[in-house]
C-alpha cells in the first residue's frame, strides 16, 4: 500500500525568504500523481502544486516548486519570496495513475507554516 | 460558476442520531469522495465513487454510508453516530482522467 509522509509538523519562515516543505512516499507503481494543497485558516482546501512522475522536469507555479525525485520518493515544495498568505497547513498527496485501478488519494499528516512579519 | 457544495458547514448531533452530509457538484465529474481530517493523522479517505452506482471503501470506511444516485450528488450517511467520528470532512471531485481534486468547504461535525 501507498504511503505519504511529512515529517515537519510545524515550519516557520521569515517573510520574503524562502523555506522548503518535505514530503516523502512509498509506491511499488511506475506511474502516479503527487500535490500539494495549502488548507488556509478559512480550512478551505487549495491545489498549489500537481506532479506527474512520468514527467522528470519539475513542476513550477509562480513562487512555489517542487523537487521530484524520483529514484529517492521525495517531493518537496519550496516556497520563494514567502508571503504572510502563505501562512497555512500544507498536506502532500499522492494518486495512482488512473490506468492502474486503484482509486484513492493518499494524504500526509500536514505541515504547519507560520510566516514571521 | 463550478464548484462543490456541501452542507452544513457545521453540525453538532448526539450519539445515535442519523445524519446525512450532503454533496454536490456541477462541473459533470465522475470521481466523487470523502475525507475527514484529524490533527496529526492529516486526511483520510472514506469512501469515492467512479460514477453512479458505482462506489467503493476508502482507508477509514467504517461507520459511514455512502449513494451515488444520480452523477452530481454524493451524499455521505452515518446511521448512527458515534464521538469518535467527531472531525471535519470533505467532499471532492474530479474528472475520472482529471488531475485536481475540487473541494468543498467542508463540514465540522460534532458527535456528543
Amino acid at each position: 500500500a501507498q504511503t505519504v509522509t511529512q515529517s515537519q509538523p510545524e515550519m516557520s519562515v521569515q517573510e520574503a525568504e524562502t523555506v522548503t516543505l518535505s514530503c516523502t512516499y512509498d509506491t511499488s507503481e511506475s506511474d502516479y500523481y503527487l500535490f500539494w494543497y495549502k488548507q488556509p485558516p478559512s480550512r478551505q482546501m487549495i491545489l498549489v502544486i500537481r506532479q506527474e512522475a512520468y514527467k522528470q522536469q519539475n513542476a513550477t507555479e509562480n513562487r512555489f516548486s517542487v523537487n521530484f525525485q524520483k529514484a529517492a520518493k521525495s517531493f518537496s515544495l519550496k516556497i520563494s519570496d514567502s508571503q504572510l498568505g502563505d501562512a497555512a497547513m500544507y498536506f502532500c498527496a499522492y494518486r495512482s495513475a488512473w490506468a492502474s485501478g486503484t482509486y484513492k488519494y493518499i494524504f500526509g499528516t500536514g505541515t504547519r507554516l507560520k510566516v514571521l512579519a | 460558476e463550478a464548484q462543490v457544495t456541501q452542507n452544513p458547514r457545521y453540525l453538532i448531533t448526539v450519539t445515535g442520531k442519523k445524519l446525512t452530509v450532503t454533496c454536490s457538484q456541477n462541473m459533470n465529474h465522475e470521481y466523487m469522495s470523502w475525507y475527514r481530517q484529524d490533527p496529526g493523522l492529516g486526511l483520510r479517505q472514506i469512501y469515492y465513487s467512479m460514477n453512479v452506482e458505482v462506489t467503493d471503501k476508502g482507508d477509514v470506511p467504517e461507520g459511514y454510508k455512502v449513494s451515488r444516485k444520480e452523477k452530481r450528488n454524493f451524499p455521505l450517511i452515518l446511521e448512527s453516530p458515534s464521538p469518535n467520528q467527531t472531525s471535519l470532512y470533505f467532499c471532492a471531485s474530479s474528472l475520472l482522467l482529471g488531475r485536481t481534486l475540487h473541494f468543498g468547504n467542508g463540514t465540522r461535525l460534532t458527535v456528543t
